[in-house]
């Protein structure tokens, strides 16, 4: 069955680095477009960033533009966050979900989540 | 850039229907949104999308006890035959230039 499972979480502190992976299976992975999304404690869903069905288009939250970046690797079925300069706001839980098409479009699919914890 | 506005909360008794709302800003009427349902403590699951049209199409195993539909500017989401397990947060969804949006979320209460 269609299925997205994220990994790399953690606690860090602020300023450092961590890298979300989101491994696809059930669909072919390079005809869609991925999102992550994410949600801090208590607060509703915000997304961060989506990325093309074959890489070559990326575009992101405002709050997160120059810290994290977005890609995938098609011959593994999985897509990535690399997220730098990490701040206590960037605590959360982070969702990977399917864009609906190429072009990312609606999210069709979740993860269940990873969760980030950015605290000294 | 659009905005959606949902209440921050409904209620409902077990086994009647509801209805949720989510209005899209002015000058995007015309725009198609997806409803997800976040039960307590999971991941948001995809329920449907809706059209300014008033067509819906239901997500994979999404039960027929959903439906969606569209008047104006407001995209609704309707739920029949309230169950227990239908108490969970819905969001309605968006985008515009490679931007998705969100709205605040509807948290429905079972009575």
């Amino acid at each position: 069955q269609v299925q997205l499972v994220e990994s790399g979480g953690g606690v860090v502190q602020p300023g450092r680095s961590l890298r979300l992976s989101c491994a696809a299976s059930g669909f072919t992975f390079s005809s869609y477009g991925m999102h992550w999304v994410r949600q801090a404690p208590g607060k509703g869903l915000e997304w961060v960033a989506v990325i093309w069905y074959d890489g070559n288009n990326k575009y992101y939250v405002d709050s997160v533009k120059g810290r994290f970046t977005i890609s995938r690797d098609n011959s593994k079925n999985t897509q990535y966050l690399q997220m730098n300069s990490l701040r206590a706001e960037d605590t959360a839980v982070y969702y990977c979900a399917r864009g609906s098409r190429r072009d990312g479009y609606y999210m069709d699919v979740w993860g269940k989540g990873t969760t980030v914890t950015v605290s000294s | 850039q659009p905005v959606l506005t949902q209440s921050s909360s409904a209620s409902a008794s077990l086994g009647s229907s509801v209805k949720l709302t989510c209005t899209l800003s002015s000058g995007h009427s015309s725009y198609i949104i997806a409803w997800h349902q976040q039960q307590p403590g999971k991941a948001p699951r995809y329920l449907m999308k809706v059209e300014s049209s008033g067509t819906y199409n239901r997500g994979s195993g999404v039960p027929d006890r959903f439906s969606g539909s569209s008047s104006g500017a407001d995209r609704y989401l309707t739920i029949s035959n309230l169950q227990s397990e239908d108490e969970a947060d819905y969001y309605c969804e968006t985008w515009d230039s490679n931007t998705q949006v969100f709205g605040g979320g509807t948290k429905l209460t079972v009575l």
